[in-house]
């Protein structure tokens, strides 16, 4: 149990144009999701936490209106990279909190790499 | 402000024994996880602990002391196949994860 699944794998655009990434709880309902982005040999770097049926919560230095969060589901979190440029080249991956009650564990989804153009 | 600290690389032998450790600081505390991930791969988790001591599992063990805000991941037998990297994340008050940078694990033969 407790799979994530993450919608492209991996997916190459043009500077300007825009991506959505599609994360998804399997088997379970999720009503928090984390959306992270990861540099080449770098730690995660979370990017905002979203809540089934509200508006996300961003890290400081997130732009809102650059990477758009919906969580309309309990089993639907989706991210889009507007106006995408090769500095937001990089490998995004999605995770899965629960209501499993007896920990907090994340559930990763296996990432979306992106390469801008 | 919130911290985490492991070291950036270790090198192992094949059948051996490994104890990578991490340090943390938070505002608050609700346990310490530790993932495994393998080059262009998601994370995949490995262990959590919440109380001090040492959590076994096959050939991962997990140890934590609150009180000196330390842990340490030991794998034992070492394979081929635990060469990844081991992330250390800190969980504060506000349920979120503190990460680590993450210690790049290399195993010879």
């Amino acid at each position: 149990g407790a799979v994530v699944s993450q919608h492209p794998s991996w997916v190459i655009c043009k500077s300007g144009t825009s991506v959505k990434i599609e994360c998804r709880s399997l088997d379970f309902q999720a009503t928090t999701m984390f959306w992270y982005r990861q540099f080449p040999k770098q730690s995660l770097m979370l990017m905002a936490t979203s809540n089934e049926g509200s508006k996300a919560t961003y890290e400081q230095g997130v732009e809102k209106d650059k990477f758009l969060i919906n969580h309309a589901s309990l089993t639907l979190s989706t991210l889009t990279v507007t106006s995408a440029h090769p500095e937001d080249s990089s490998f995004y991956i999605c995770s899965a909190g629960g209501d499993r009650g007896f920990s907090y564990e994340q559930y990763f989804g296996p990432g979306t790499r992106l390469t801008v153009t | 402000g919130q911290n985490i600290d492991q070291p950036t690389e270790m090198t192992a032998t094949e059948g051996a024994i490994v104890q990578i450790n991490c340090t943390y600081q938070t505002s608050g505390f609700n346990g310490l996880f530790w993932y495994q991930q393998h080059a262009g791969e998601a994370p995949t988790f490995l262990s959590y602990n919440v109380l001090d001591g040492l959590e076994e599992k096959g050939r991962f063990s997990s140890f934590l002391s609150r009180s000196k805000g330390y842990s340490y991941l030991l794998l034992k037998e070492l394979q081929m196949k635990d060469s990844a990297s081991y992330l250390c994340a800190a969980m504060d008050s506000n349920y979120q994860l503190i990460w680590g940078a993450g210690t790049k694990l290399i195993i010879k033969p």
